[in-house]
């Protein structure tokens, strides 16, 4: 659903370790999910995207994991980087044409090295 | 591919004025291009979706008499607001799907800063 909060959820990651993000939506319509990496002060990036009849799907690095039973959706990054340090957003959007993404929280991921 | 600009990148103005933002698509056209709204530590929230040759539609709660949108080619959307006062001071970022590639994919452009002083 949409943020409301102040407080972006942190997560901390030692360079080199894997890294998992969790996103829980709402709308048990929605049939295509996209993951967005947000770099401070620049607009969102593509990462991966997975359709609601499939629930795993792999990019370079990246992993996303989809539950429709619960409505849970999660990234992995693998061997984390410096580089990965950003704001995650999950998008969620119901099927049919219209196409509107709903954004999730967002989470900060922090690169130690 | 699929990259979309946004221009300008920052803006500063006086209240009262206002601010134009161009969106394009640079490589591809995009029949449906939407507008957001970023603010600080918050997520993305959807203004309105601009259609090529149409109305925008717009979300609840968001004035279109002060957020004027024209799309008027398949690679290029404008968002207009009108008369800003302070708290229109934003981060405001629009995307673009990519018709010929289908799905529902949306790019997004870098954003545009507007402070409103």
């Amino acid at each position: 659903g949409e943020s409301v909060g102040l407080h972006l959820p942190t997560l901390s990651v030692q360079e080199g370790d894997n890294s998992i993000i969790n996103c829980a939506y709402s709308n048990s319509a929605s049939d295509y999910f996209i993951w967005y990496k947000q770099e401070s002060g620049k607009g969102p990036q593509f990462i991966i995207d997975i359709r609601s009849n499939m629930d795993k799907r792999q990019g370079q690095r990246v992993t996303v994991l989809l539950n429709k039973t619960v409505k849970h959706l999660s990234l992995q990054i693998a061997a984390t980087q410096p580089g990965d340090s950003a704001v995650y957003f999950c998008a969620e959007t119901p099927s049919g044409t219209a196409s509107k993404l709903t954004f999730g929280t967002g989470t900060r991921l922090q690169v130690t090295l | 591919g699929a990259v979309v600009s946004q221009h300008p990148s920052w803006v500063i103005c006086k209240s009262g004025t206002s601010v134009k933002i161009e969106c394009r698509s640079l490589d591809f056209q995009a029949t449906t291009m939407f507008w957001y709204r970023q603010f600080p530590k918050q997520s993305l929230m959807l203004m309105a979706t601009s259609n090529e040759g149409s109305k925008a539609t717009y979300e609840q709660g968001v004035e279109k008499d002060k957020f004027l949108i024209n799309h008027a080619s398949l690679t290029l959307s404008t968002l207009t607001v009108t008369s800003a006062h302070p708290e229109d001071s934003s981060f405001y970022i629009c995307s673009a799907r990519d018709q010929d590639r289908g799905g529902k994919t949306q790019y997004f452009g870098p954003g545009t800063r507007l402070l409103v002083l």
